[in-house]
Order: C-alpha cells, then sequence, then structure tokens
C-alpha cells in the first residue's frame, strides 16, 4: 500500500504548552491536505485542510503550515488540553488521499 | 445527524474463511471509502464508491472486494482470509462537492485466527 511518513512517533507535551506535529508527504503534485486526529476505539475525525495554494490556515486552537518547497506539513495545537491526547494523522490527496502513519501525541499535567 | 454507521464492530474469523462488513453513510453522502488500518502500516486505502460504482481502487488484492447499493449503504468482502488481514477496517462517507472531506465510522476490527 501507499503511505505518508512512515514512522508513528509520540509528542509528549504538558498541559496548556503549544504542540506542532510534523509531516512529510511524498508527491509534489498533491493539491489538498487534511488533519486527522484518532482517539482510541474511535475513527479518525477531521481537524483542519489546507489547499496548496495556501500556506497556512488557522482553526480553532489549531493552525496547519504547508511548505512546498520542502513538502512538509504541519499542525500546532494551541494551549494543549488532554483532550487533544490522540494519534494524529496528515493525508494528501492527489486521484485519493493518502495518509501517514500518525503521530501520538501525549498530554500530561 | 446519525455518523457512518459500521458492522459489526468486531470480528473473529479463521483463515480461509470470507467476511463481509457493512457501512452505512452520513445521510446524503453518496461517496463512500474503506480503509484497512494496521500498527505497522497506518491506514491504507482500499476502494471507493460513488453512485453504485468504484471510482478508485488501492494497491490490495483481488480477494478485497466492495459494493455500494442504490442507497449508498456499502459492504465490503474478503475471501480466503489470511492473518495479515487482522485490521481495523474503516469506512468514510463524504458530502456532495467534497469528496477529499472523509467522516470515518468507528470501524470493524477484524481478528483472523
Amino acid at each position: 500500500g501507499e503511505s505518508v511518513g512512515l514512522h508513528l512517533p509520540t509528542l509528549s507535551v504538558q498541559e496548556g504548552d503549544n504542540s506542532i506535529i510534523n509531516c512529510a508527504y511524498s508527491n509534489s503534485a498533491s493539491d489538498y491536505f487534511i488533519w486527522y486526529k484518532q482517539e482510541s476505539g474511535k475513527g479518525p475525525q477531521f481537524i483542519i485542510d489546507i489547499r496548496s495554494n495556501m500556506d497556512k490556515r488557522q482553526g480553532q486552537r489549531v493552525t496547519v503550515l504547508l511548505n512546498k518547497t520542502v513538502k512538509h506539513l504541519s499542525l500546532q495545537i494551541a494551549a494543549t488540553q488532554p483532550g487533544d491526547s490522540a494519534v494524529y494523522f496528515c493525508a494528501e490527496k492527489t486521484d485519493k488521499l493518502i495518509f501517514g502513519t500518525g503521530t501520538r501525541l501525549q498530554v500530561f499535567p | 445527524k446519525a455518523g457512518v454507521t459500521q458492522t459489526p464492530r468486531y470480528l473473529i474469523k479463521t483463515r480461509g474463511q470470507q467476511v463481509t462488513l457493512s457501512c452505512s453513510p452520513i445521510s446524503g453522502h453518496r461517496s463512500v471509502s474503506w480503509y484497512q488500518q494496521t500498527p505497522g502500516q497506518g491506514l491504507q486505502f482500499l476502494f471507493e464508491y460513488f453512485s453504485e460504482t468504484q471510482r478508485n481502487k488501492g494497491n490490495f488484492p483481488g480477494r478485497f472486494s466492495g459494493r455500494q447499493f442504490s442507497n449508498s449503504r456499502s459492504e465490503m468482502n474478503v475471501s480466503t482470509l489470511e492473518l495479515g488481514d487482522s485490521a481495523l477496517y474503516l469506512c468514510a462517507s463524504s458530502p456532495p462537492g467534497a469528496s477529499e472531506k472523509l467522516f470515518f465510522g468507528s470501524g470493524t476490527q477484524l481478528s483472523v485466527l
């Protein structure tokens, strides 16, 4: 199968700090990118998306940055909360969505 | 609005058997996609259906098949199960005009013994 960013690293942050989750994508022709959050026992949940004609997009407490030059995507979570603990996936779209293997975010008090 | 519903939630099969998983999309969504999720490979795209037609297909063997019905409900079938087919199978539906925005169900956890 196909995949983006083959590692599943873990990011541990203290509650209230900002989190930055990184993702490298493979296809320079990808024109759309999405971040998903997956909590234990649930399916992935849409967080935020960005099109390739943008380099930054902000949501509620989340910001996605896109650097097409180095094919890099990041998700920034402001004031991280315990409820943010989950696995985060980036996904790129060409003719279909291709997901990375994810990053586990652990929030400790 | 009800979310994507997948049944069954858990399934245990033995090698060589076949299995059928079911997915009911969000009302009004006509596109349904299936993904296989394993710890080592992450989310791997299986196929996408729209209006009862397979629109896209991932790199899985022919043992994996699917279909979509006129009410947009979808099923996927895996024949001649192998141990490596043990995974969480996720179904997602997309709203009209936004096929890339996937709304996932909670998945069917398949264990092959």
